[in-house]
């Protein structure tokens, strides 16, 4: 299968950094993709890794491991409305446009 | 330049009945993916079409059906509708860039009664 693992729910405190860990089956691995939802609305795009290491996009970081099928988020200086869903998704060979996405992690920044 | 846009943005349906969902992508995208979301599963590949060949299927049953034409704009049926059906679809515009430049446009919800 292609299994992708993430916690269901985290909490954080506003200014403080959270780290979302995914991990996946290698097999075939051909990039892994993390987005943010909020309630009621569509998926929007924040990162894509597909070389090992570190993607910093202001106040969020993306990492990747593909030895260790492991990739985590990394939001600092949360603010209250980083309160969403996280999903992480992976890209499989022959997959074309097929993401195939974790559960979510919902994570809710209080004061 | 435009967005994705989906239509209806909501439905409510009775079990066994049937419905369309259409999707036109980004201008000038010429692939489309279809994604259920659900609390229980969350977000689940339906198909990918590109240039009105359906290039990739995922694990639903024959009742989830989707064309594209020829201005790529596409649509999706399920025939026979259960209250399990009940979800957001999401359709997702591709570039050339692929996944990477994948677009989600906002979504149908359905209910299904």
């Amino acid at each position: 299968g292609q299994n992708i693992d993430q916690p269901t729910e985290m909490t954080a405190t506003e200014g403080a950094i959270v780290q979302i860990n995914c991990t996946y089956q290698t097999s075939g691995f051909n990039g892994l993709f993390w987005y943010q939802q909020h309630a009621g609305e569509a998926p929007t795009f924040l990162s894509y890794n597909v070389l090992d290491g570190l993607e910093e996009k202001g106040r969020f970081s993306s990492f990747l491991s593909r030895s260790k099928g492991y990739s985590y988020l990394l939001l600092k200086e949360l603010q209250m409305k980083d309160s969403a869903s996280y999903l992480c998704a992976a890209l499989f060979s022959g997959g074309y446009n097929k993401l195939i996405f974790g559960a979510g992690t919902r994570l809710a920044v209080h004061p | 330049k435009a967005g994705v846009t989906q239509t209806p943005r909501y439905l409510i349906k009775t079990r066994g009945q049937q419905v369309t969902l259409s999707c036109s992508p980004i201008s000038g995208h010429r692939s489309v993916s279809w994604y259920q979301q659900t609390p229980g599963q969350g977000l689940q590949f339906l198909f990918e079409y590109f240039s009105e060949t359906q290039r990739n299927k995922g694990n639903f049953p024959g009742r989830f059906s989707g064309r594209q034409f020829s201005n790529s704009r596409s649509e999706m049926n399920v025939s026979t509708l259960e209250l399990g059906d009940s979800a957001l679809y999401l359709c997702a515009s591709n570039g050339r860039g692929g996944a990477q430049t994948q677009y989600f446009g906002p979504g149908t919800r359905l209910l299904v009664l």
